[in-house]
């Protein structure tokens, strides 16, 4: 089985763009979620879909959203960046049950924000 | 809230050698999944070893082991003969059961020596 792929995995944007990331799950997953890893803050959960529903949030302002298609794929979008959206952005699948299933990571989406 | 304190920001350790991470969490919660994660240099994070609460017996994968003190709220990793691919950023993490978002520590920073 294929793993958990991002796109782009590089980017660099200006103050004030905004940035779209995409993920795909493994296959058969139905969960994605996305974390956003700085080094001051460390790993944080963004938010989390299931069956193209959000069923999780975190603590991350409204500039950040989300969605899941019907095929499971998943994008996240950040609207007026900032300098300190600059991080890596991981996502990961899971089956979705909530039953501790292994969440797999992606290699992540590196962003850059100048 | 849940939270996940790592003590232990960096250590070393010579190859063969065995080595403890420490972690330690709060939670009120009593169904839970404890997990530890590795993040090599390429930023990929990998499941290394998880343990369910409800279950008295420590998990081990291979090398790796760990040390569950549910009423102490401790999860102790050890990693026996260590190699050099050993070396990562290694991360406690929690996750309530019927949930799917992850809570990670800061992590510890491991490096094996040749």
């Amino acid at each position: 089985k294929a793993g958990v792929t991002q796109t782009p995995r590089y980017l660099i944007k200006t103050r004030g763009q905004q940035v779209t990331l995409s993920c795909s799950p493994i296959s058969g997953h139905r969960s994605v979620s996305w974390y956003q890893q700085t080094p001051g803050q460390g790993l944080q959960f963004l938010f989390e879909y299931f069956s193209e529903t959000q069923r999780n949030k975190g603590n991350f302002p409204g500039r950040f959203s989300g969605r899941q298609f019907s095929n499971s794929r998943s994008e996240m979008n950040v609207s007026t960046l900032e300098l300190g959206d600059s991080a890596l952005y991981l996502c990961a699948s899971s089956g979705g049950t909530g039953e501790g299933e292994t969440q797999y990571f992606g290699p992540g989406t590196r962003l850059l924000v100048l | 809230a849940q939270t996940v304190t790592q003590s232990q920001p960096e250590m070393s350790v010579q190859e063969a050698e065995t080595v403890t991470l420490s972690c330690t969490y709060d939670t009120s919660e009593n169904n839970y999944y404890l997990f530890w994660y590795k993040q090599p240099p390429s930023r990929q994070m990998i499941l290394v070893i998880r343990q369910e609460a409800y279950k008295q017996q420590n998990a081990t994968e291979n090398r790796f082991s760990v040390n569950f003190q549910k009423a102490a709220k401790s999860f102790s990793l050890k990693i026996s003969d260590s190699q050099l691919g050993d070396t990562a950023m290694y991360f406690c993490a929690f996750m309530k059961r019927g949930d799917d978002k992850i809570i990670f520590g800061k992590g510890t920073r491991l490096h094996i020596l040749p």
